[in-house]
C-alpha cells in the first residue's frame, strides 16, 4: 500500500469529454507533482506545486489542468485529450524544506485511455 | 541536468547479491545521487541516496566512486520482489524539487 492515494486507477473518456484525476496525500507535504507515464517509458515531469502554488510547468499542453485546493489534495483536469494522452498518471509528494534529497512518495497512478 | 548512463536490463540469481552501475561523469558539486525503483504496475519507490560518501539503509546500498563520476547500488540478496525498473537520477541539492529520470535498468531476477 502507499501513502499517496490516486483515484480512480483507471479512465477510459472520450475525446470530447472532461474529466478530473484525484491524487490524496495526509504525510503533511507541501510538495505536490504529476507525472505522466507511457509504456515502457520513465516518467515524465508535468507539474510541480509547493505550498498549494505552482512551482513548475514543463510547457504541459493547456488542455492539462492542475489545481491544488488544499495541502493535502491534488488534481488534473483534463479537457479535449488525443489518444496520444494515453497513459499512466502519477502523483507524488514531498517535504519542502526538509533535509536535502527529500525523497518524493508516489501513488500507483491513474491508468487513462482517451478513445 | 545532469546525465546518467545505466545498462539496459540485468539480470541476477536469488539470494545472490546485485551490483546496478551508473555512470554520471558530469555530476556536478551539488547533486545529489539518488536511486528509485519501480515495480511493475506500481508507481517509483525511493530507494536511497547519497552526496559523497557511501550510504547504507534497510533496503540497499550505495557506493560512491571518490570523483563521483560513478556509483553503484548494491542489493545485498535479491528477492523475487526486487525485480523491477531501477533508475539513477541526479538531483539538484539547491532544490528540493525536480527529479528527471532516465532510462534506468531492467532488473530480471531468477529463482
Amino acid at each position: 500500500d502507499t501513502e499517496v492515494t490516486q483515484t480512480p486507477k483507471h479512465l477510459v473518456m472520450g475525446m470530447t469529454n472532461k474529466k478530473s484525476l484525484k491524487c490524496e496525500q495526509h504525510m503533511g507535504h507541501r510538495a505536490m507533482y504529476w507525472y505522466k507515464q507511457k509504456a515502457k517509458k520513465p516518467p515524465e515531469l508535468m507539474f510541480v506545486y509547493s505550498y498549494e502554488k505552482l512551482s513548475i510547468n514543463e510547457s504541459v499542453p493547456s488542455r492539462f489542468s492542475p489545481e491544488c485546493p488544499n495541502s493535502s489534495l491534488l488534481n488534473l483536469h483534463l479537457h479535449a485529450l488525443q489518444p496520444e494522452d494515453s497513459a499512466l498518471y502519477l502523483c507524488a509528494s514531498s517535504q519542502v524544506k526538509g533535509p536535502v534529497g527529500s525523497p518524493l512518495h508516489f501513488g500507483n497512478g491513474t491508468r487513462l485511455t482517451v478513445t | 541536468d545532469a546525465k546518467t548512463t545505466q545498462p539496459n536490463s540485468m539480470e541476477s540469481n536469488e539470494e545472490e547479491p546485485v551490483h546496478l552501475p551508473c555512470n554520471h561523469s558530469t555530476i556536478s558539486g551539488t547533486d545529489y545521487i539518488h536511486w528509485y525503483r519501480q515495480l511493475p504496475s506500481q508507481g517509483p519507490e525511493y530507494v536511497i541516496h547519497g552526496l559523497t560518501s557511501n550510504v547504507n539503509n534497510r533496503m540497499a546500498s550505495l557506493a560512491i566512486a571518490e570523483d563521483r563520476k560513478s556509483s553503484t547500488l548494491i542489493l545485498h540478496r535479491a528477492t523475487l520482489r526486487d525485480a523491477a525498473v531501477y533508475y539513477c537520477i541526479l538531483r539538484f541539492g539547491g532544490s528540493n524539487y525536480k527529479l528527471t529520470f532516465g532510462k534506468g535498468t531492467l532488473l530480471t531476477v531468477n529463482p
